[in-house]
């Protein structure tokens, strides 16, 4: 299996542009989240999906934040518009099965907001 | 709110050294514990988890943790570290009821001393 895969793997663009992230769960998994980390305030979870409906999107920090799952191998992370303090490393994870069961990590994206 | 305290932000230890790291949450249900691991680099990775039965868990690479519900902790353990435990450790946490979301800790840094 190829675990969860993230694209891009770093991005850095400039204040004001739209930025989209991509994660591909793994096959099967019906759980879908996305993290942050900052030095600032370490790892949060921003919101999860559960066969692609949003469960919970109370992390999402702001509007300029959307996320969508619109089938059960993709989901986006969009910022419109980007702010210097989104830069941050973001991570996908997915799993399956009861809630005690691991979250399996993408390699993360690397966000970077001149 | 839940909380998850990792109160040590860096260890540094020689190899052949013991190692603990403590980690205390603040919810009084039912929950599960983790802890990840996160190599230079990398994404995170599950070293163990505790989500029900004997209080003292075993995972991989020789680290174990210990939950002591009336202390609300679940520290990590390994009684011999090596160069290559170099790493982030984090400690999370699920609560009880279908929250599936994870509570991360600051994360501890752990460097290892060849």
């Amino acid at each position: 299996d190829a675990g969860v895969i993230q694209s891009p793997r770093h991005e850095v663009t400039e204040m004001g542009q739209e930025v989209t992230l991509r994660c591909k769960p793994i096959s099967g998994h019906d759980y879908l989240f996305w993290y942050r980390q900052t030095m600032m305030r370490g790892l949060e979870l921003l919101i999860y999906f559960n066969n692609n409906v949003p469960i919970d999107d109370s992390g999402m920090p702001e509007d300029r934040f959307s996320a969508k799952m619109p089938n059960a191998s993709f989901s986006t992370l969009k910022i419109q518009p980007s702010e210097p303090r989104d830069s941050a490393v973001y991570f996908c994870a997915s799993s399956t099965g009861p809630r005690y069961n691991e979250q399996f990590f993408g390699p993360g994206t690397r966000l970077t907001v001149l | 709110a839940q909380s998850v305290s990792q109160h040590n932000h860096h260890v540094i230890l020689s190899e052949a050294a013991s190692l603990e790291l403590g980690c205390n949450y603040s919810y009084g249900g039912t929950v599960n514990l983790f802890w990840y691991v996160q190599y230079p680099g990398q994404h995170l990775q599950l070293l163990l988890k505790y989500f029900s039965g004997d209080p003292l868990v075993k995972g991989i690479k020789g680290f174990e943790a210990e939950f002591i519900k009336s202390k609300f902790s679940f520290n990590l353990r390994k009684p011999s570290v090596q160069w290559s435990d170099t790493a982030e450790y984090f400690c999370a946490v699920t609560r009880g009821g279908s929250a599936r979301q994870l509570t991360f800790g600051s994360g501890t840094q752990l460097t290892v001393l060849p």
